[in-house]
This record gives structure tokens, sequence and C-alpha cells, in this order.
């Protein structure tokens, strides 16, 4: 079946320019996590959605970044005036469904890879 | 707030030889645990998690963790690895006393399996 997808897969962005990525979930996936993972380093969480609801945006590290899921499905994470500190690979995964012990397995996309030159 | 600690960063082991990786946890109460791996080229995907129950748990690939609660430890090992391991491992931890919690991961470990 279909896992997660990205898109696009790698984007250079020119420093203040505004930049939209996308994250199509498996389907039925109830739950969305984005994370951002730089080089030599393990994914870093930033934000948690459960269908469209926001439940979790602790990980966001400015104003600048802004993620959406307003139907439920598809994901933007839209990071503003973009500085050279974002580039890193930012990282998708969907779950089923949190576990009543708040375990969960996540399914993640291959990732975009953000260069701020 | 938890944290991990991934004490190698890269490994490189010959086929056949043994492997074990150290995961170690900080946080005071219970918690989930997981190792997910990331073949090259790859997306990262889960090798095998423990929520309750057995400490001892088997994953996919012949891959094995433990749990030990007094150690704040789940290391990962293998008694024989072959060449498609090498990857990333991650471990990676959430609190489980209470409802969703956001997961923590650590470095990674590379792990290369020379021929």
């Amino acid at each position: 079946g279909a896992g997660v997808s990205q898109s696009p897969r790698y984007k250079v962005a020119k420093r203040g320019q505004d930049v939209a990525l996308r994250c199509d979930p498996i389907s039925g996936h109830v739950s969305l996590f984005w994370y951002q993972q730089a080089l030599g380093q393990g994914p870093e969480f930033l934000t948690y959605f459960q269908n469209e609801a926001q439940l979790d945006k602790s990980g966001l590290p400015s104003d600048r970044f802004f993620a959406e899921r307003p139907e439920g499905s598809v994901s933007t994470l839209k990071i503003q005036r973009t500085q050279q500190e974002d580039s890193a690979v930012y990282l998708c995964a969907s779950s089923l469904e949190v576990a009543a012990g708040g375990g969960y397995e996540q399914y993640f996309g291959p990732g975009t890879r953000l260069t701020v030159t | 707030a938890q944290s991990v600690s991934q004490h190698n960063h890269h490994v490189i082991l010959s086929e056949a030889a043994s492997l074990e990786l150290g995961c170690n946890y900080s946080y005071g109460g219970t918690v989930n645990l997981f190792w997910y791996v990331q073949y090259p080229g790859q997306h990262l995907q889960l090798l095998l998690k423990y929520f309750s129950g057995d400490p001892l748990v088997k994953g996919i690939k012949g891959f094995e963790a433990e749990f030990i609660k007094s150690k704040f430890s789940f290391n990962l090992r293998k008694p024989s690895v072959q060449w498609s391991d090498t990857a990333e491992y991650f471990c990676a931890v959430n609190p489980s006393d209470g409802g969703y919690q956001k997961v923590t991961f650590g470095i990674g470990t590379k792990l290369q399996v020379i021929p």
C-alpha cells in the first residue's frame, strides 16, 4: 500500500523566502507528526496533529514556523522568512492511533531536504 | 522532559560479528521505547518497540532489545550481523504515564558492516 509521501523532496530557498512543505499521510491515519532533522542529529519533534486539530506545537522553534492540516489528511509545514539555520531535512510521520499507554508506531515519509542559501 | 543517549555514533563490524548498540534514557516515570532504522536511501522505519510486558523484545531481521528499568537502558542486539544491516539506528522514548506525549529521538548510530 501507499506510504507517507512528501513533496518536494528537495528545496533550495534564498534567505528570507517563504517555503511550504507538503505531507500526505497514510490513508486513515489519525495522527500526523512533523520533525526537523539537522545533519548528524536525530529527528527533533516539531508538531502533532490528531485529525485536523493541532494538539502539540511545542517543538516549533519560532513563530516563523506554521503547520496546518485543515481536513485531517494532507498537512503543510510553512516556514516564513527562511534563515540558514532552517537548513535541515523535514520529516513527516503518521500513525494509526495512540495506544492507551501513549505508545504509537510512526510511519515516516522520505523527508524534504531544505537548503537555505 | 525526557532525553535519550546513544553511546556510539559510528560502529564498524565485520559480517558475522555480534552487535550491541547502547541506549540510555532519562525520565522519572514509565516509558515506551523504540528502535528505528534507516537503511541507505530508505525511509526511517520501526525496528522494534517496547510498551509493556516482557522486557526482552524481538523485532524484524533478528534484532532484539532488552529493557532494563534499573539501568534506564534499552540496548539493541543482534548475534550475527550481515552486510545488509548497514544502516543508521535511532533509539527513541516517550513517556507512558498519560495519553499522548511526544517521542524524543537519540542522535543515532551509524553501523557499517564490512563483508
